[in-house]
């Protein structure tokens, strides 16, 4: 199972509104990251937050994160239309001797003119 | 630098045909991911290298696919033979962290089609 999963699947609004996606994990992590993808493009990284971090801000961007209940969310403020992609977090999970990052299946954000 | 680069871009193949997908890392990252992204299963981590050495390949589906790295700027993946469920995008991305697990810089990726 992923060990990242954003909700909602889809979400669609205005622009100048509020977005806001959540991600929900499973076991502990040393750190959570934040990308972006735009459709037919590769990822791009936008946060990364320790777990030992609440709160960090990047711009229009704010991530929480909260390890005792183990979900983060990823806030964009006075979104715009060029924020329409699809925001992946992704965690560090620790496996048969090597750590690596797990990528949940995604928000696709629409931002409508 | 010119990023993380991938070739080739689009490759459309039919079933039982060698598919090689090639990769370029940013100069002086250490670390090397393959991943594989569909829409029904998301972006799976396949292989990744630590200094030209595979660490972790348990995301590789099976002995159809293979990944090396000769040198620190050039890896590949293989599929011999490839099959209509490998149709996929294919990302690479490289990294330098010293525990495998900060950012990572991704190509545009290789979308492949097997017919």
């Amino acid at each position: 199972s992923q060990q990242g999963e954003e909700d909602p699947q889809a979400l669609s609004i205005q622009e100048g509104e509020n977005a806001t996606m959540n991600c929900s994990y499973k076991t502990s992590i040393n750190n959570l990251q934040w990308y972006r993808q735009n459709s037919g493009r590769g990822l791009v990284h936008l946060i990364l937050i320790r777990s030992n971090e609440r709160e960090k801000h990047s711009g229009r961007l704010r991530v929480t994160l909260d390890t005792s209940k183990k979900s983060s969310s990823l806030l964009i403020t006075a979104s715009r239309a060029a924020d329409t992609a699809s925001y992946f977090c992704a965690t560090d999970r620790y496996r048969a001797g090597a750590q690596k990052l797990v990528f949940g299946q995604g928000t696709r954000l629409t931002i409508n003119p | 630098d010119a990023g993380v680069i991938q070739s080739p871009r689009h490759e459309v193949t039919e079933m039982g045909q060698e598919v090689t997908l090639r990769c370029k890392p940013i100069s002086g990252h250490d670390y090397l991911f393959w991943y594989r992204q569909t829409m029904m299963r998301g972006l799976e981590l396949l292989i990744y290298f630590n200094n030209n050495v595979p660490i972790d390949d348990s995301g590789m589906p099976e002995d159809r696919f293979s990944a090396k790295m000769p040198n620190a700027s050039f890896s590949t993946l293989k599929i011999q033979p490839s099959e209509p469920r490998d149709s996929a995008v294919y990302f690479c991305a490289s990294s330098f962290s010293l525990k495998g697990t900060g950012e990572l810089f991704f190509g545009e990726g290789s979308r492949l089609t097997v017919l």
